[in-house]
């Protein structure tokens, strides 16, 4: 059964830390992986990754892909309190299907 | 170019009863794929709907379906409610043009409805 799993599930840091979230996958026929964050509303993209060692930045938000290892990792620098949100990792499959992780809940403390 | 809508944005009903959900996409996706979310389950896959046919379906009740319109517009309904109904449906619209890509794989999400059964 294909599967994403993201840890850690929640995490705590003050701002101006740097944090890696990290999602990993056994998808058969992957096609894409894609990273969302959300707030109190609905999740908003915010990268997609389809080949190994091609690092997507924008800002102080970055994120990797190892197609061989099967993970991914989003690195969020110089943490604000507006970080603060649920980052959801999915992995979408060659049916357009896309299969979820449960999310790392980010909490910045200022 | 105009985000995801969904209608209505707030719903309530009792046990029993039927509701249905409504997404419009963005202009030019032929792709809507509904979910739902609640605070312990996270993101459960409904259906994804494209060029009017059910093309993928999660593990969901009979009592949950959906369909799809000329326009790309699409409805979810659920029948005979239940408490553990009571979530956050999203729905989410995608180019999928068969090519490789963010502009075809990103699915957008709309800001949901909220449904309480009570």
């Amino acid at each position: 059964e294909d599967k994403v799993v993201q840890s850690p599930l929640s995490l705590v840091v003050h701002e101006g830390d740097t944090v890696t979230l990290n999602c990993s996958y056994e998808v058969t026929n992957f096609r894409s992986l894609l990273w969302y964050k959300q707030e109190k509303k609905a999740p908003t993209f915010l990268f997609m990754l389809t080949s190994s060692g091609i690092e997507k930045k924008s800002g102080r938000l970055s994120s990797i892909l190892d197609k061989k290892e099967l993970f991914s990792i989003l690195n969020i620098t110089a943490t604000q309190t507006g970080d603060s949100a649920i980052y959801l990792c999915a992995v979408m499959d060659s049916n357009y299907q896309l299969i979820w992780g449960a999310g790392t809940k980010l909490i910045i403390k200022p | 170019k105009a985000g995801v809508t969904q209608t209505p944005r707030y719903l309530i009903k009792t046990r029993g009863q039927q509701v249905t959900l409504s997404c419009s996409p963005i202009s030019g996706h032929r792709s809507v794929s509904w979910y739902q979310q609640t605070p312990g389950q996270g993101l459960q896959f409904l259906f994804e709907y494209f060029s009017e046919t059910q093309r993928n379906k999660g593990n969901f009740p009979g009592r949950f379906s959906g369909r799809q319109f000329s326009n790309s517009r699409s409805e979810m309904n659920v029948s005979t409610l239940e408490l553990g109904d009571s979530a956050l449906y999203l729905c989410a619209s995608s180019l999928r043009n068969g090519r490789r890509g963010r502009a075809a794989d990103t699915q957008y999400f709309g800001p949901g409805t909220r449904l309480t059964v009570l």
